[in-house]
């Protein structure tokens, strides 16, 4: 079984531009998640789907951010535009049940300069 | 807002010794999971904790829900050279959102 995958594992954008990054959940989990882990803090919540629905979205930074899961499958994230302080890994992890075991993929790791 | 203070920081042992790694809060979680993170990788889950005082084993991991349920310990017996990476712990609200806590990591350091 194919674990959570993401893409791309690395981007590098200047101050301003516009970035997209991609999740693809373990087949058949209905919940995803997004987390972010800024150098050397703590892994921090952004959002959670049920399906195709924002569960929780009460960590996301500001409107500059939004994400979106059309189809209960995979998810996007979209940055724009985005700004230094945005810079960092970010982790998607994917669970069967709300309250099941998560499971993460490898990151993309952004660089904004 | 909720935090979990996780520690030691960062640890160097010599091969063969036991590792002690502990969370606390002052939030109640329904649920404890530990992670191992490598260099380039993403979190890899290593046990999953649901009651309180909850004792469970993973090879030579062993992991404890504790009592009060605001917190939680992870030991590592006779560490090996693999054993190397950043240990998280994490811990799932109990109302209002599912949403999980993450510590802010253990750096284990393996000496051989």
């Amino acid at each position: 079984e194919a674990g959570v995958t993401q893409f791309p594992s690395h981007s590098v954008i200047e101050k301003g531009q516009t970035v997209t990054l991609r999740c693809d959940p373990i087949s058949g989990h209905d919940n995803l998640y997004w987390y972010r882990r800024v150098m050397g803090k703590e892994i921090k919540f952004l959002l959670h789907f049920v399906k195709e629905s924002k569960q929780d979205e009460s960590g996301m930074p500001n409107n500059r951010f939004l994400a979106e899961r059309t189809g209960g499958t995979y998810s996007t994230l979209k940055v724009q535009p985005a700004e230094l302080e945005d810079s960092g890994v970010y982790f998607c992890a994917s669970s069967q049940g709300i309250t099941s075991k998560q499971y993460f993929g490898p990151g993309t790791r952004l660089t904004v300069t | 807002g909720q935090q979990l203070n996780q520690s030691p920081q960062s640890m160097f042992i010599q091969e063969g010794e036991d590792v002690s790694m502990n969370c606390t809060s002052s939030s109640i979680f329904n649920t404890w999971l530990w992670y191992k993170q490598d260099p380039g990788e993403g979190p890899v889950l290593l046990i999953a904790l649901y009651k309180a005082g909850e004792l469970t084993s993973n090879g030579r991991l062993t992991a404890q829900f504790g009592i009060t349920r605001k917190d939680s310990f992870l030991n590592i017996s006779a560490s090996i050279p693999s054993d190397v990476g950043i240990y998280f712990c994490a811990g799932q609200l109990t109302s209002g959102t599912y949403k999980y806590i993450f510590g802010t990591g253990t750096r284990l350091k393996v000496l051989a």
